[in-house]
Formats: structure tokens, sequence, C-alpha cells
């Protein structure tokens, strides 16, 4: 199993650009979640989904997009970046909550 | 929405056990409490979560007390790759978020 996978690692984006995240899981996983996490800082989770074709808001969604066509993938779009988003983007999975999730390493975003 | 206080920071020598502890006063009869770890810029792990009892698993073990406002993380005999960001996590408005704090940072010294 590769696990949850995240792509790209790294990421420069200049004020206004849009781009979509990649996040996807082997695991056949129910449950799928994206947090942001700043310097020094605990995670946020900025959406979440229980299932394809059903997502929810978290505690920061401003700014960004999900959706959930299928059980392995749970792409995020930053609309119009800004840069307040500069940010480690963490994505999970789990099997049916967020206990005991599953995270990917990570993409570096810094938006200029 | 539940909310959990953690230590900024503990030191623990190698092999002895860490015990980290955590307050959650306003948590609700049904909201269980999770344990992650974060090593350096990695991904967090999860090590374990509870609700009333008390949990082991091959990683820690999680000692809730009975009135169930706090909760303590025991890493039996620690090693130098424990050291890590713990998180102590509870939900918000269901079990389906959760709050991460800051988390304590945990030193393991040789």
């Amino acid at each position: 199993n590769a696990g949850v996978t995240q792509t790209p690692k790294f990421q420069v984006l200049k004020t206004g650009q849009s781009m979509t995240l990649q996040c996807a899981q082997d695991m056949n996983h129910e449950y799928m979640s994206w947090y942001r996490q700043d310097p020094g800082m605990g995670l946020r989770l900025i959406h979440y989904s229980v299932g394809a074709g059903i997502t929810d808001q978290g505690e920061v969604p401003n700014g960004y997009n999900v959706s959930r066509s299928t059980t392995e993938d749970f792409p995020l779009r930053l609309l119009s970046a800004a840069p307040s988003q500069t940010s480690v983007y963490f994505c999970a999975s789990s099997y049916d909550g967020p206990y005991e999730q599953y995270f990917g390493p990570g993409t570096r975003l810094t938006v200029t | 929405d539940a909310k959990t206080t953690q230590p900024t920071s503990m030191d623990c020598a190698e092999g002895r056990a860490a015990n980290l502890p955590c307050n959650h006063s306003t948590i609700s009869g049904n909201e269980y409490v999770y344990w992650y770890r974060q090593i350096h810029s990695q991904g967090p792990q999860y090590i374990i979560h509870g609700l009333k009892n008390n949990e082991t698993n091959e990683m820690a073990s999680l000692i809730i007390t009975e009135d169930r406002k706090s909760s303590t993380l025991i890493l039996p005999h620690a090693t130098l790759r424990d050291t890590a960001v713990y998180y102590c996590i509870a939900p918000r408005r269901s079990n389906y978020q959760l709050i991460w704090g800051a988390g304590t940072k945990l030193i393991i010294k040789p």
C-alpha cells in the first residue's frame, strides 16, 4: 500500500493564481480530510469528506473548494491564492472518522 | 466546543516513562479524546484514543480520569525517536471534526 500520497511536495504561487493540491489513498477509507498547519501551530481543518459525493466544511474553509467523486481521491482547490494561504497542507484518511487517521507527507505552499 | 490544554514543552530521560498531561474539562460525555504526534515536519501520526476507560496499545497507554476532565498519555520506555510534538485533541461540534492545539514538545534526552 502506498498509503496517503500528496502532490506536489512544494509549490510557489503568485497572488491570484489558482491551483489544485492532489490527495489520494489506496486503503479504501471513507473519511478524508484536509488540514493546514502554520508555523508553530497545530493543524486546522479545512474540509472533510465522509464518503464519495459527501463533503463538509471544517474550521477554515474560506478560499478553498473540495470535491469527492471517488473514494480514493480528495483534491483541494485554491481559487485565488493569497499570501495568508502560505502554509503546509496535510491530507489524511481513515476508515470512518477522524480517529486513527493516516496522514500524507504534506505540501509546502508559498504564495508571494 | 471542547478545548484542550497541554504544557508547552517537557523533557524526559531516555528509557524512562514519559507522562504527558492534558486538560479537557469542557469535553462532553460522548466525545472521545485523541492523541497524535508529529515528528519534525512530517505528517502527524495517530497514537491512541479513548472515551472513559483506560486504553493501551503497542505505542502507549491512555489514562482518563473518572470525571473525564483530564487524561495522561504514557510512553512506557521513551526512546530518542519519541522526540516529537504530542497533540491531545478534542472534537468540535461532532465527532467528525477535531480541534488541534499547539501540543506539547517532548524532548527525550540521552
